[in-house]
């Protein structure tokens, strides 16, 4: 069973640029989740979908963070512009159900550097 | 969602068992109990799930009191590739609950040789 793809892996971007990060889930996961992960912490939740419905978008920074999930498969997320605090890994995951306790299949990132 | 705390770190040396504790005193009726691992530079990857009793499965147990009000999760003979954060999560499997999911900082376990 292939994984949660994400691509780029790495990217490096001077602040008040754009940059937007693509997921493609597990086949059948009906839940996506987009996460932002802040070196030392655990994941912060940032969005979450059910097909392409969204569940929770409550941390999400909407002045300058954008997600979609059309058709109820793949997922981008944008920021624009970014700032530097917005240096991390930004991290995929799906889940078979809604519930937040199902198993979550994570990607394996992609790390955002602002300069 | 019930908040859960559990050690910052732990240290442990190859062969032990290790048990890292998580205290989750507002848990509700219908949440599990789950425990994710993640190593450097991947994302967090699912150990186990219980909802009370024990569970155990082909790399750790996991026990939960009666009272739900904590959990521990059992490593046993860890190893130098068992060095990693541990995360315990609280929350409803079905249904979908509102409110954001919280992972918190998690245990860093350091295996030594």
């Amino acid at each position: 069973e292939a994984g949660v793809a994400q691509s780029p892996r790495y990217k490096i971007i001077e602040k008040r640029q754009s940059v937007a990060f693509w997921c493609n889930p597990i086949s059948g996961h009906a839940t996506l989740y987009w996460y932002q992960q802040i070196l030392g912490q655990g994941p912060k939740l940032l969005i979450q979908f059910q097909n392409n419905g969204v569940v929770d978008d409550s941390q999400l920074p909407k002045d300058r963070f954008s997600a979609e999930r059309l058709k109820g498969v793949d997922s981008t997320l944008k920021i624009q512009p970014a700032k530097l605090e917005d240096s991390a890994v930004y991290l995929c995951a799906s889940s078979l159900f809604r519930g937040r306790a199902d198993e979550q299949f994570f990607g394996p990132g992609t790390r955002l550097t602002v300069l | 969602l019930a908040k859960t705390t559990q050690p910052i770190s732990m240290d442990s040396y190859e062969g032990q068992e290790v048990n890292i504790t998580c205290s989750h005193n507002n848990i509700a009726t219908n949440d599990y109990i789950t425990w994710y691992q993640q190593f450097p530079s991947q994302g967090p990857r699912f150990i186990i799930q219980g909802y009370k009793t024990k569970v155990t499965n082909e790399v750790a147990s996991l026990f939960i009191p009666a009272d739900r009000k904590s959990s521990t999760l059992s490593l046993p003979r860890v190893s130098l590739s068992d060095t990693a954060v541990y995360y315990c999560l609280v929350g409803e499997r079905y249904g979908g609950s509102q409110g954001n999911l919280i992972f918190g900082k998690g245990t860093k376990l350091s295996v030594k040789p």
